[in-house]
C-alpha cells in the first residue's frame, strides 16, 4: 500500500529564514505534486514533478524529486509571511488498468512569523 | 470563468437526510474526482471518473454514490447522512491521468451534519 509521509507536519519559522519540507513515499512512482492550501480555501497546484532529478522553482519555493530515494523536498528561501499556508505533497501511481491512484500526504502547516 | 465549481458551498443538515453536491468543470478535462478533507485536514480520494466511467472507488460507505451525467459534471449523492460525514468535500479535475497532469480543485463544500 502506498504511504506518503510529510515532515514536519507543523512548522513555525521567522521571516527571512530558509527551511525544507520533506515528502517520503513508499512505492515506486515518478509523478509527484505539491499543492498549497490557505485556511478555508481550496487547493492550488504549485509544482508537478514528473521525472527523477526534476527541479522546479517559483519565487521563493523550489521543489525537487529523487525517485530512487522516494523523496521530494519543498525548499523555502527567505520566507515571507505570505507563504503561511498548508502544503501538501501527493504521489501518483498509474497502473496498466489506468486506475490513477493519488495519495496525499497529511500536509505541513507552515506559519511564518513576522 | 470558474474552472471547477461546486454547489452548494455550505450545507448544514440533520442526520438521516439525503443530500447532493454538484460539481462542474469547464476545462475540458477527462477525469474528475471527489475528495474528503476531515477536521484534521487529511485529504482522501473517494472516487475518480474518467470520461463518465468510474475508475477509482475507494472504501467509502455505499451511502455515497457518485453520478457523472457527462464528462464535465460529477455529482455526489449521500444517503442517510451521519455525524461522521461532516467534512469539506472537494471536487477536482485533470486531463487524462496517463499524462500525469495536476489536478484543479473546486472551492469545496463544507458539510455539517447535526
Amino acid at each position: 500500500e502506498l504511504k506518503v509521509e510529510q515532515n514536519p507536519l507543523f512548522l513555525s519559522m521567522q521571516e527571512g529564514k530558509n527551511y525544507t519540507i520533506y515528502c517520503n513515499y513508499s512505492t515506486t512512482s515518478d509523478r509527484l505534486y505539491w499543492y498549497r492550501q490557505d485556511p478555508g480555501k481550496s487547493l492550488e497546484s504549485l509544482f508537478v514533478l514528473l521525472s527523477n532529478g526534476a527541479v522546479k522553482q517559483e519565487g521563493r519555493l523550489m521543489a525537487s524529486l529523487d525517485t530512487k530515494a522516494r523523496l521530494s523536498t519543498l525548499h523555502i528561501t527567505a520566507a515571507v509571511h505570505d507563504l503561511s499556508a498548508t502544503y501538501f505533497c501527493a504521489v501518483d501511481i498509474i497502473n496498466m488498468n489506468r486506475d490513477d491512484k493519488i495519495i496525499f500526504g497529511k500536509g505541513t502547516r507552515l506559519h511564518i512569523l513576522p | 470563468d470558474t474552472a471547477v465549481s461546486q454547489t452548494p458551498k455550505y450545507l448544514v443538515t440533520q442526520m438521516g437526510n439525503d443530500k447532493s453536491i454538484k460539481c462542474e468543470q469547464n476545462l475540458g478535462h477527462d477525469t474528475m474526482y471527489w475528495y474528503k478533507q476531515d477536521s484534521k485536514k487529511f485529504l482522501k480520494i473517494m472516487f475518480s471518473y474518467n470520461n463518465k466511467e468510474l475508475i477509482i472507488n475507494e472504501t467509502v460507505p455505499n451511502r455515497f454514490s457518485p453520478k457523472s451525467p457527462d464528462k464535465a459534471h460529477l455529482n455526489l449523492h449521500i444517503n442517510s447522512l451521519e455525524l461522521g460525514d461532516s467534512a469539506v468535500y472537494f471536487c477536482a479535475s485533470s486531463q487524462d491521468p496517463g499524462r500525469s497532469y495536476e489536478q484543479y480543485f473546486g472551492p469545496g463544500t463544507r458539510l455539517t451534519v447535526t
